[in-house]
């Protein structure tokens, strides 16, 4: 199966700040990376699919990049609806992998 | 506006077998664009995929679950279901269903259940 690797594991932020994120795969997944938010109590919600394309309805402060094996989440000027976790996710296999997670704290 | 909504126990007993149901509203389950998918979240940890049914029948399965887990789908109901037999403490977690976008690749799961607890406990 595919590993995907994502750091770091948590991170404090502020609002109006603007945060990065990595999600690294052990194999190239070409462009085949999403990425979700989760709140607390609540399902995964899509941000991100083929690595840059912004899911409609998602604030334009979120956005994606990579290709390959390395990829980041992008969200900038962070808002208080944002600490949340995020995770990454390929789609290049049929057995689909994820990330750990990343949870974005307040500071 | 699809949605997607659990149903099952939310306690079993260890060697047991868990039976979740996943009813679709708003959309076809026969759409033929979409895999129909069961993951599952451990209290406190990641997300681990489990598997997933076409409209056709057509099943994959998450290698280190495959001997245990079984998904059907009935499109007269419009509902897809899971099986997960010899259950332990280990299966304890959220269990979610959702909807893969199948029809371009790449491929994301674009809608979600809310989610049910299954403990798996005597």
């Amino acid at each position: 199966d595919i590993q995907m690797t994502q750091s770091p594991s948590s991170l404090s932020a502020s609002v109006g700040d603007r945060v990065t994120i990595t999600c690294r795969a052990s194999q190239s997944i070409s462009n085949y990376l999403n990425w979700y938010q989760q709140r607390p109590g609540r399902a995964p919600n899509l941000l991100i699919y083929a690595a840059s394309s912004l899911q409609s309805g998602v604030p334009s402060r979120f956005s994606g990049s990579g290709s390959g094996t390395d990829f980041t989440l992008t969200i900038s000027n962070l808002q208080p609806e944002d600490f949340a976790t995020y995770y990454c996710q390929q789609s290049y296999s049929s057995e689909k992998t994820f990330g750990g997670g990343t949870k974005v704290e307040i500071k | 506006q699809v949605q997607l909504q659990e149903s099952g126990p939310g306690l079993v007993k260890p060697s047991q077998t868990l039976s979740l149901t996943c009813t679709v509203s708003g959309g076809s389950i026969s759409g033929g664009a979409y895999y129909w998918t069961w993951i599952r979240q451990h209290p406190g940890k990641g997300l681990e995929w489990i598997g997933y049914i076409y409209y056709n029948g057509r099943t994959f399965y998450n290698p280190s679950l495959k001997s245990r887990v079984t998904i059907s789908v009935d499109t007269s109901k419009n509902q897809f279901s899971l099986r997960l037999n010899s259950l332990t403490a280990a299966d304890t977690a959220v269990y979610y269903c959702a909807r893969e976008v199948s029809l371009t690749s790449p491929y994301y799961f674009d809608y979600w259940g809310q989610g049910t607890l299954v403990t798996v406990s005597s």
